[in-house]
């Protein structure tokens, strides 16, 4: 079965540039997460969708970052403009959520950004 | 506060000792979810174990077993005969109820041979 797919997995920019970043979830997965890994700040949930709609957006840094989830196949997140500041290793990640809680969430494999 | 801590950054052992992780968390939620994530060097996570607020039976997992104990808030992972192939980041995670994972700085395992 098809995992959670990511792309780019790697991208080097330009300070200043629009990044885009690509998920397409596990299929029958109805939600969506969207988390930024540094050394600094470790595993931070950015943003989170459920049945295609944002539920949380509060870890989104600033108004530079703004994520989408048109249908339930696809989600972007999108940096504009970047800054050097934004490199990291950006995870998609989906789980189906029920009645309940604890619905394990599974990762892709990352984004690695790179602004220069 | 929704919290976890793994104390420990880095470890280090020699192939086929035993190693335990240690993750302790906060949390006021009676109902939560415990996870742990393995990150190996080509860097995605992968899911290793969940267990909820209300199991604390100790699972074993071929060499990999699990201590949960609520008294002492903690979730302690333990790889028996250790490999090189376990070297990775690990990470504990906590779900607090409201399926937003908030995870430890995670612990860097090396395994040498």
């Amino acid at each position: 079965d098809a995992g959670v797919i990511q792309s780019p997995r790697h991208e080097v920019t330009e300070m200043g540039q629009e990044v885009t970043l690509r998920c397409k979830p596990i299929s029958g997965h109805n939600s969506l997460f969207w988390y930024r890994q540094t050394m600094m700040r470790g595993l931070e949930l950015l943003i989170y969708f459920n049945n295609n709609v944002p539920i949380d957006d509060s870890g989104m840094p600033e108004d530079r970052f703004s994520a989408k989830m048109p249908n339930a196949s696809f989600s972007t997140l999108k940096i504009q403009p970047s800054e050097p500041r934004d490199s990291a290793v950006y995870f998609c990640a989906s789980s189906f959520k029920g009645i309940s809680s604890g619905n394990t969430i599974y990762f892709g494999e990352g984004s690695w950004l790179t602004v220069v | 506060a929704q919290k976890v801590t793994q104390a420990q950054t880095e470890i280090s052992v020699v192939e086929k000792e035993d190693v335990t992780l240690d993750c302790v968390y906060e949390t006021r939620d009676t109902t939560y979810y415990l996870f742990w994530y393995k990150q190996p060097p080509s860097g995605e996570l992968v899911f290793l174990i969940r267990r909820n607020s209300f199991d604390e039976q100790n699972e074993i997992s071929g060499r990999y077993s699990w201590n949960f104990q609520k008294s002492t808030s903690s979730f302690n992972f333990t790889i028996t005969a250790s490999q090189v192939v376990d070297s990775a980041v690990y990470f504990c995670a906590l779900e607090p109820g409201a399926q937003k994972l908030v995870f430890g700085q995670g612990t860097r395992l090396t395994i040498n041979p």
